[in-house]
């Protein structure tokens, strides 16, 4: 059991390139979550996913796009990168039961724009 | 909105003494609460939660926390501190109609003197 496993762990991208950022889950979870982490700014919600098909923006959704065709799958796409996007992504999944809001994370994608 | 607010940026302890992590929220109704730990380069990991019932809730490592609804805080605790606590400490709230979107504080960090 794996939890929340991300790739890359690390990646430079020069501006206006793009990327995909790769989240999958092997608990079965039916919630999905991307935050980006700043420097002394705890976790921004990006985008969350309540289930496969399902999706929608959270805090910080502008500069990004998401899809979600399985229950595994949460991946993050970035494009025409801005320096502005640099920052740490973290992918969370949690089971979305009432009463059991657990969000399990993933070790993160350290991404920097040039 | 939801809103959660950690007002030490950054704490010293010596290995051995106490310690207490502050955390105040701003949340209209009953809220699930949560402390997470990471380590340098690392993702989350949950130290305790509170959804109801008793107001002091352990959790793993030796930490506890206490939720005072009058004071709207849910700071965390240990007794002796340890140097492989020092870290980042995030509080979070849990939001939405399952609790499924968090909102975290800018974290506290840790630093532990031999």
């Amino acid at each position: 059991n794996a939890g929340v496993t991300q790739t890359p762990k690390f990646r430079i991208l020069k501006i206006g390139q793009s990327m995909t950022l790769q989240c999958t889950q092997d608990m079965n979870h039916n919630y999905m979550y991307w935050y980006r982490q700043d420097p002394g700014m705890g976790l921004k919600l990006i985008y969350y996913s309540v289930g496969a098909g399902i999706t929608d923006k959270g805090e910080v959704p502008n500069g990004y796009n998401v899809s979600r065709s399985t229950t595994e799958d949460f991946p993050l796409r970035l494009e025409l990168a801005a320096p502005s996007q640099t920052s740490v992504y973290f992918c969370a999944s949690s089971t979305g039961l009432a009463g059991v809001p657990e969000q399990f994370f993933g070790p993160g994608t350290r991404l920097t724009v040039l | 909105a939801q809103s959660v607010t950690q007002p030490d940026i950054h704490i010293t302890v010596s290995e051995g003494a106490s310690l207490e992590l502050r955390c105040n929220y701003s949340y209209g109704a009953t809220p699930y609460l949560f402390w997470y730990v990471q380590s340098p380069g690392q993702g989350l990991q949950l130290l305790l939660k509170y959804f109801s019932g008793d107001t002091l809730v352990q959790g793993i490592k030796g930490f506890e926390a206490e939720f005072k609804r009058s004071q709207s805080s849910f700071n965390l605790r240990k007794p002796s501190v340890h140097w492989s606590d020092a870290a980042e400490y995030f509080c979070a709230v849990a939001a939405g109609n399952y609790g499924q979107n968090f909102v975290f504080g800018p974290g506290t960090r840790l630093s532990v003197l031999p």
